[in-house]
């Protein structure tokens, strides 16, 4: 069974890179798809993009200029990056998986838990 | 950019009662919609995807139908734990969307 945890700091600063690492436990990162969605009270659920291990990505054109995702597979672990963060950044942050391999427009049947990433000085 | 509207925004019903939810596409998605339950403090948990396929474990009493932009989940009978906040999800176009979510919450 797939688990999947996020990792990384909980408090960023205005205008820096939030960072998050998502481990994954009981599959291979190369098996699937791998994606990052967050979550705020006032936008809902946003879908900010996915990683396949071959370097394949694609981002959610409202946040494309300020993503890279990447994945190592020597830990099994993908990653987040977002550069140049606002208040309006702070969000629970979650790492999904596909339902199917190979498929990168899908939905998510794996979630970590949510790591809660806030914005502010 | 594809907008998932839900309806209604709050569902209130009886345990043992039938919740039906829509959601509704602003162009065509095929039947590439999905649905999800999120609980407080809990991460959206997967019930059906590409409009009809229960996802692994889901409870017979969970069932998704529609085509094209019109899309229902319905939940035959509410037991105390599917109170909850309900998603929907498109995957036919970049980017992928969600619907602001329906609340079903106890009468």
């Amino acid at each position: 069974q797939v688990q999947l945890q996020e990792s990384g700091p909980g408090l960023v600063k205005p205008s820096e890179t939030l960072s998050l690492t998502c481990t994954v436990s009981g599959d291979f990162i190369t098996s699937y798809y791998w994606t990052w969605i967050r979550q705020t009270p006032g936008k809902g659920l946003e879908w900010i993009g996915y990683i396949y291990y071959t370097g394949n990505s694609n981002y959610n054109p409202s946040l494309k200029s300020r993503v890279t995702m990447s994945t190592d597979t020597s830990k099994n672990q993908f990653s987040l990056r977002l550069t140049s963060v606002t208040a309006a950044d702070t969000a629970i942050y979650y790492c999904a998986k596909s339902v199917r391999h190979g498929l990168a427009n899908d939905a998510f049947d794996v979630w970590g838990q949510g790591t809660m990433v806030t914005v502010s000085s | 950019e594809i907008v998932l509207t839900q309806s209604p925004a709050t569902l209130s019903l009886f345990p043992g009662e039938r919740a039906t939810l829509s959601c509704r596409a602003s162009q065509t998605i095929n039947i590439y919609l999905a649905w999800y339950q999120q609980k407080p403090g809990q991460a959206p948990r997967l019930l059906i995807y590409d409009a009809s396929n229960r996802a692994t474990d889901i409870p017979d009493r969970f069932s998704g139908s529609g085509s094209g932009t019109d899309f229902t989940l319905t939940i035959s009978r509410l037991e105390p734990e599917d109170f909850a906040v309900y998603y929907c999800q498109h995957r036919n176009s970049w980017p992928l969307t969600f619907g602001g979510g329906t609340t079903v919450e106890i009468k």
